[in-house]
């Protein structure tokens, strides 16, 4: 069956990178998403990378791709306060419409 | 407004009473979600419209859940009898298409608290 799993809490300091990992298990996911979900907001698309690609780069963030583990990781250079929210991670797979979310990670960066 | 719009934002109901969920997605937008965020569960997908086409009603719970999306546009999620485990928040998103990589928009959300 489908499933997106994620550790649920990471702690870094300010200036620190993070690394957020994620795994899933449908091997037909097309494209890999991370969103990031700041307290009484809405989800908020950060990146996404299609399944063909192993890594992209967006400024401070860095997604790799590892499809034969089906591994993902989001890491964000230089982490900031503002970075302080929960991430999600979520797949779409071929003929779904609708996106697969893991439970999320929150992310506290300590001054 | 530019984005996907929720109302009401929040929403307490007494067990046993019927709830509607309003949604407005982008102008434009074919294919529109409903998720539903539940403490420490992440999110579960509901229900997916696509232009024209019949919903994807997998995701939902019980038959006491439904959605109706009028005119291409604004949704509407209903839920009858609500119970305590309804509480949640109930997300909507809206995309340009379904092809995979496009963007999903999400809306606010609207918290239901069950009583």
């Amino acid at each position: 069956g489908e499933d997106v799993e994620q550790s649920l809490f990471l702690s870094v300091r300010e200036g620190d990178s993070s690394v957020i990992n994620c795994t899933y298990t449908d091997s037909s996911s097309t494209y890999l998403y991370w969103y990031k979900q700041e307290p009484g907001a809405g989800l908020q698309l950060l990146t996404y990378i299609f399944s063909n690609m192993d890594m992209k780069q967006d400024q401070r963030l860095t997604v790799l791709l590892n499809k034969k583990d089906k591994h993902l990781s989001l890491r964000i250079a230089d982490t900031q306060t503002g970075d302080s929210a929960i991430y999600f991670c979520a797949e779409s797979i071929w003929g779904q419409g609708n996106l697969i979310f893991g439970k999320g990670t929150k992310l506290s960066v300590k001054p | 407004g530019a984005g996907v719009s929720q109302s009401p934002s929040n929403k307490v109901t007494e067990k046993g009473k019927d709830v509607e969920l309003r949604c407005d997605p982008i102008s434009g937008h074919t294919a529109l979600y409903w998720y539903r965020q539940s403490l420490g569960q992440g999110l579960e997908f509901l229900i997916y419209f696509q232009g024209n086409s019949a919903p994807d009603k997998s995701g939902l719970p019980s038959d006491r859940f439904s959605a109706e999306r009028t005119g291409g546009s604004v949704s509407t999620l209903t839920i009858q009898r609500t119970q305590q485990e309804d509480s949640a928040v109930y997300l909507c998103a809206s995309r340009v298409s379904s092809g995979g990589g496009d963007e999903q928009f999400f809306g606010p959300g609207t918290r239901l608290t069950v009583l």
